[in-house]
């Protein structure tokens, strides 16, 4: 079975803070891809990223920075340097290879103050 | 990425009544789905769209109550039967290109449906 905790409901920082969103799964399956999405209060989901379970390297986009460790089950999302347009809802999610369906953490909602 | 519409953006209706909610694609993609947001919630999968044959619905989720067409490659369509209060939610399309984007998904603007 597929599970996404994201034990973090809401966060508020003060701008130009860094701030770490904290993603631990659980799957049995070897082979699966974790993601992170973003949701603006205008409601979209924005794709930010897709790990493989085979690469666990760090990724950094810019003020966005991604830490996969495979011992903990994690995928921490780290953004610097936080913005007022970071405020959004952020969702981790997880896919095991060949299945269709997108498991869903809780969300959790970032508030960025100026 | 593909670029994803739906119609309506949103919609308030009354119980007992049904809403059709279109999703278009700019480009062919092979796997078209829909997910349910209800509010404060996260995503939950209803069915993944099957182009030329029935959906496949998740554990939860009933034809009779959320028929669903995908005529062609581009297209889909979501319809919440008999509505109730309790279908109050966002409700997104979302598509993956097996050939292009394999397990990466890309979801619609959603559908804010409010039911009276």
């Amino acid at each position: 079975a597929q599970k996404v905790t994201q034990a973090q409901t809401e966060i508020s920082v003060v701008e130009k803070e860094d701030v770490t969103l904290d993603c631990v799964y659980e799957t049995r399956d070897t082979t699966y891809y974790l993601f992170w999405y973003k949701q603006p209060p205008s409601g979209e989901l924005v794709f930010l990223i897709r790990r493989n379970s085979f690469d666990e390297q760090n990724e950094i986009s810019g003020r966005y920075s991604w830490n996969f460790q495979k011992s903990t089950s994690s995928f921490n999302f780290t953004i610097t340097a936080s913005q007022v347009v970071d405020s959004a809802v952020y969702f981790c999610a997880l896919s095991a290879e060949g299945a269709n369906n997108l498991f869903f953490g809780t969300g959790t909602r970032l508030t960025v103050i100026p | 990425s593909a670029v994803i519409s739906q119609k309506p953006s949103r919609d308030i209706c009354q119980r007992g009544t049904s809403l059709t909610i279109q999703c278009q694609v700019d480009s062919q993609v092979t796997m078209m789905f829909w997910y349910r947001q209800q509010p404060g919630q996260s995503l939950t999968l209803i069915a993944t769209a099957n182009q030329g044959s029935e959906a496949t619905y998740e554990s939860g989720f009933v034809i009779d109550k959320f028929p669903i067409s995908r005529p062609n490659l581009t297209f889909s369509t979501l319809t919440v039967s008999n509505m109730s209060p309790e279908d109050s939610s966002i409700y997104l399309c979302s598509v993956e290109d097996l050939g292009k984007t394999h397990n990466e998904q890309f979801f619609g603007p959603g559908t804010r449906l409010t039911v009276l």
